[in-house]
């Protein structure tokens, strides 16, 4: 299984909601990784997880708020969004130690009204 | 600050051309620059390059690094409609596990 999944594919939601989007790998990798990529431009890192661990926060607002649960899965809860939040939302993984490619998800593409 | 750039940001092409796309980086501590491809969503793996003039191949496309001049190719010969897509260059992981991404090419091929 090379695959990470990423559920849902698409995404509307209002400014007061609360959604979570979910992703999931099963190829034993410790790193997982959460960018951000607005139309016509490279993915943006918001988050990464060592060892289920959060190493990275890029000064990402607090309305978004990632939670590694299990060395499986990542989830990236979201509240209060701004229409200016939409865009894809891409999960990643990859194994920890030496150089090694990273696995992408097919994205969540997310819309806030 | 990490830097990646890539050039041209745009191309059109017919089918059959043999595209080059560039990426030059400026990196503290380089470790790989990895090529994907993007079509609608998920960025799928190309290549991984870490060592200078090591030529990594699959299919029509090809890849190369100059770790001196800091800089790697994309080669795809005979393209096909296919293709069609942006190509992402991106260098790391660095300590923190990131992958600095470029800007990408965005090809275009025509029938």
């Amino acid at each position: 299984d090379t695959e990470v999944t990423q559920t849902p594919k698409h995404l509307v939601m209002g400014m007061t909601n609360k959604k979570s989007l979910k992703c999931e790998q099963h190829m034993g990798h410790r790193a997982m990784y959460w960018y951000k990529q607005k139309a016509k431009k490279p993915p943006e890192l918001m988050f990464v997880y060592s060892y289920e661990k959060l190493s990275i926060n890029e000064s990402v607002p607090s309305r978004f708020s990632p939670e590694c649960p299990n060395s499986s899965l990542l989830n990236l809860h979201l509240h209060a969004l701004q229409p200016e939040d939409s865009a894809l939302y891409l999960c990643a993984s990859r194994t920890l130690g030496g150089n090694t490619e990273a696995f992408f998800g097919q994205g969540t593409r997310l819309t806030v009204v | 600050e990490d830097k990646v750039v890539q050039s041209p940001l745009s191309l059109v092409v017919h089918e059959g051309d043999t595209v080059t796309l560039n990426c030059s980086y400026e990196v503290t501590n380089f470790r790989s620059l990895l090529w994907y491809k993007q079509e609608k969503k998920a960025p799928t793996f190309l290549f991984m390059l870490t060592s200078s003039g090591i030529e990594k191949k699959s299919g029509r496309l090809s890849s190369i690094l100059d770790k001196k001049e800091l800089f790697s190719i994309l080669n795809i010969t005979a393209t096909q409609t296919g293709d069609s897509a942006v190509y992402l260059c991106a260098v790391g992981p660095d300590y923190g596990q990131n992958f600095v991404f470029g800007p990408g090419t965005r090809l275009s091929v025509l029938p």
